[in-house]
Parts: C-alpha cells; structure tokens; sequence
C-alpha cells in the first residue's frame, strides 16, 4: 500500500465550479501535511499547508481528519489558472523529508 | 528571489557512463534533498543531507551517491548510468523544522540514458 494515495484524476471542471480532491495517507504517527502544485513541466510548489482545524486561503480550503487519516483540499469558483497537477504531501518523521502523493491533475475548461 | 539551480535542464547519457547532476541553492538552508520523478509513481526520494558532509539515504538510493562538500551545493552521482534511471531529477532545498512543509524545487534535469 501506498504511503500516501490519491485519485490521479483527471478533474474536468468548468470555470467558476467548485472541485474537491482527497488524500489518505497510512502512517498514523505522520505529524504535518501539506498541499503542493505542479504546473504542466514545472516544479512543484507549496500550496498550502493543511492543520488540524482546517485552513483557508483565498478560494482554497484545506481539511485534515486524523481518525480517518485523510486530507482534502476545496477549491471554490475555479480559475483557469488552476489547472495543475495538486500533489498531496505528508511528513512522518521528525525531520523535513516529506512523503509525496503521485497527484490529482485537475483540468478548468472556459 | 529565491533560488534553486540544476545545472542542465536535459542530458543524454549512455549505459554505463558515469552521471553528475548539480544543484546549487542561495537560501543558505541547511536540507537538500534529491527526488526523481516518474509517471503514476510521484516523486520519490534518492538521498538527503541536513549538512555539510552529512548525507542520509532516501527511499530509492541503489545506484546513486552524492556530495555535499558545501552547504549550497548538493550533487547527484550516477556512478553507472543504467536505463531504469532515465527519469526526472528534482533537487530541493529548506530551512524549516520538520513541521515546515516548504521546500524550494530547482526547475529539474531531465535524464536519458541510451
């Protein structure tokens, strides 16, 4: 099983609609976890991060259920710039070495 | 702005050839971090180094090394090129502690080999 496993999607969604991805990860001893994005031939970027209590950003809402050990990340009235490959991110041990999910691509059509 | 640099963008190899892919960062962060990158499998990490002269393996490290004789330098070794190792390499680098997600990607190194 994967450490982290998400739908690779894609995600066809037309402008303004609001689109959710989900993420579960299998080590409950994970302690933080983030949201990356990867533009098509691009490097990936952090997003944002995901807490407890929820976080929003913007048009982007990131959730964490820990008892059920996934993540998910809402993005309200899509742009077309958001079409991007979103990469979820889990760091399990004490240290800075982040576990990466393969990605939700996620396509916004006019 | 900050910055991490790969020093080629695409490299052409043969089996067999010895490989160096160079990443250098100008945030003066302590981790540096080598991932490769390949369809349905995501990025996956090679080697990491906290400090100089320090390094740690990643999840994948058969048939790599690296060095980092500096702290803004973190180098990549193929000591011999094979064909399963025509992937995506991207170097990052961060500063934070373990509940800092950030890491900073160079632009990747594209790797073929013949």
């Amino acid at each position: 099983r994967k450490e982290v496993e998400q739908d690779p999607g894609p995600f066809n969604v037309p402008e303004g609609a609001t689109v959710a991805f989900n993420c579960t990860y299998s080590n409950s001893a994970s302690q933080s976890f983030f949201w990356y994005r990867q533009d098509c031939r691009k490097e990936p970027k952090l997003l944002m991060s995901v807490y407890s209590s929820g976080n929003e950003d913007g048009r982007f809402t990131a959730q964490l259920n820990r008892a059920s050990q996934y993540i998910s990340l809402l993005i309200r009235d899509s742009k077309l710039s958001d079409s991007a490959t979103y990469l979820c991110v889990v760091n399990k041990e004490g240290f800075q070495k982040l576990v990466f999910g393969t990605g939700t691509r996620l396509l916004v059509s006019p | 702005d900050v910055k991490v640099t790969q020093s080629s963008r695409y490299l052409v190899k043969r089996t067999g050839e010895k490989v160096f892919l160079e990443c250098v960062q100008d945030m003066d962060h302590e981790n540096m971090f080598w991932y490769r990158q390949d369809p349905g499998l995501g990025l996956r990490l090679i080697y990491f180094s906290y400090d100089v002269k320090m390094k740690e393996k990643g999840d994948i490290p058969e048939g790599y090394s690296v060095s980092r004789e500096k702290k803004e330098r973190f180098s990549l070794i193929l000591e011999s090129a094979s064909t399963n190792q025509t992937s995506m390499y991207l170097c990052a680098s961060g500063g934070g502690t373990a509940n800092t997600g950030e890491l900073f990607f160079g632009e990747g190194s594209r790797l073929t080999v013949l």
